[in-house]
């Protein structure tokens, strides 16, 4: 079926640097989505993007958190500058149209140290 | 706002029993409902989605029914398998049609011989 690809799969970093998560989504795929699980808790609605846009974002995303997809190319999640509190599996979800399913990645594991 | 309650932590059953993992749902609206499986290391993949025409949907033996005057949408498969465990997520598509999902905390169904 149809896959998302996030990159990378782990990445350990220094509290207040920069990180940026990439996600590669399905190819024709209009509608993009950031969601956020810290361990042992649900997944939780970062924010959502559609046509060089955000359409919606969540209280979870601070206003460190940034997103874009230059010329369609990866539909990236930058935090500038990260905090103890960003540590999470980041999974990036894309969809055709809406409402519809989402297809999601498996995930970044982001630790901050 | 809307959410969702799941059959909470790990269910654990013997292999050739019937499953049931239990969702119920709180939405202003007529939501979607989904089920999303998830296998160690992999990304969350779409297993069952409700009809707006109260079909039964159903895959890999899996069905769940959409019951509105309860607000739950079960999960259940007749027989279980060894390779069904994995993690389990309820799911309700944002009433406002934004395609933002909001998941329930998950439930882990481990099969054992």
């Amino acid at each position: 079926g149809p896959k998302v690809l996030q990159i990378p799969s782990h990445q350990i970093i220094d509290m207040g640097q920069m990180v940026t998560l990439n996600c590669d989504p399905v190819s024709n795929h209009l509608y993009f989505y950031w969601y956020k699980q810290i361990l042992g808790q649900q997944m939780e609605f970062l924010v959502n993007f559609y046509n060089g846009k955000v359409m919606e974002k969540s209280k979870l995303f601070k206003d460190q958190f940034s997103v874009e997809r230059p010329d369609g190319s990866y539909f990236t999640l930058k935090i500038q500058p990260t905090a103890l509190e960003d540590s999470a599996v980041y999974f990036c979800a894309s969809s055709l149209r809406q409402p519809e399913t989402l297809y999601f990645g498996s995930g970044t594991r982001l630790t901050v140290l | 706002g809307d959410s969702v309650t799941q059959t909470e932590g790990l269910v654990t059953l013997t292999e050739g029993l019937p499953v049931m993992l239990n969702c119920t749902y709180q939405s202003t609206y007529s939501p979607f409902l989904f089920w999303y499986v998830q296998h160690l290391n992999e990304a969350p993949k779409l297993l069952l989605k409700s009809f707006t025409d109260n079909k039964r949907p159903e895959h890999q033996g899996f069905h769940a029914t959409l019951h509105k005057s309860s607000s739950s949408f079960h999960l259940q498969k007749s027989s279980a398998q060894l390779s069904d465990s994995a993690l389990y997520y309820c799911a309700l598509s944002d009433t406002g049609n934004t395609g933002k999902l909001i998941f329930g905390l998950g439930t882990t169904l481990q099969v054992q011989p």
